[in-house]
């Protein structure tokens, strides 16, 4: 299993819908987790944390399942400038304690 | 806020010829990467620094070095560029390792030919 594998898309969503994503992680002992955002040939940005209790910001939604390991992503009332890719980030707690970027996931909202 | 410059914003090398990519942050971190990111790929760590005059290779450090004199700057060194070294190269820099709230640069897109 990798350490953190997302659908590469790309989704293909209609302005206005509701459209939701996960990322799994492969060490159960990963402790923070996080949302990037990286438009078409421009660098990522955070765009989320993703607390256990799940968290929101405006029109994001972040949702943690430890038992099943993985975060989702859930973007309500889609707007044209939501197109991007969508990393998922993993802090794995291990020796080095870097963070892993998995390879993002491509979402097009549709006119 | 300059966040994390990087110089140049594009590079066509040949074969064989070196450079180095420039990258500096005004933050006070001490912490700074530098990935690459190849077309519909993810990013790879090439070499991080925990501080000025630490580094460590990351996952694809072969065919680059970095030097960290100053908190401020991580410049990237290619030696005998190679096709394969054809990507985006971005900086990054942040607070802890594991905080996640990664700031990166405008990144460099070189071309080897």
């Amino acid at each position: 299993r990798k350490e953190v594998e997302q659908d590469p898309g790309p989704f293909n969503v209609p302005e206005g819908a509701t459209v939701a994503f996960n990322c799994t992680y492969s060490n159960s002992a990963s402790q923070s987790f996080f949302w990037y955002r990286q438009d078409c040939r421009k660098e990522p940005k955070l765009l989320m944390s993703v607390y256990s209790s799940g968290n929101e910001d405006g029109r994001f939604t972040a949702q943690l399942n430890r038992a099943s390991q993985y975060i989702s992503l859930l973007i309500r009332d889609s707007k044209l400038s939501d197109s991007a890719t969508y990393l998922c980030v993993v802090n794995p707690m291990n020796r080095d304690d870097k963070i892993i970027f998995g390879k993002g996931t491509r979402l097009h909202i549709l006119p | 806020n300059a966040g994390v410059t990087q110089t140049p914003k594009f590079r066509i090398l040949k074969i064989g010829q070196s450079m180095t990519l420039q990258c500096a942050q005004d933050m006070n971190h001490n912490y700074m990467y530098w990935y690459r990111q190849d077309p519909g790929m993810g990013l790879k760590l090439i070499y991080y620094s925990v501080g000025a005059g630490i580094t460590d290779k990351g996952e694809v450090p072969n065919g680059y070095n970095v030097s960290r004199s100053t908190t401020e700057d991580f410049p990237l060194r290619l030696e005998l560029a190679a096709p394969s070294q054809t990507s985006v190269y971005f900086c990054a820099s942040s607070y802890s390792q594991g905080s996640g709230g990664y700031t990166f640069g405008s990144g460099t897109r070189l071309t080897v030919v």
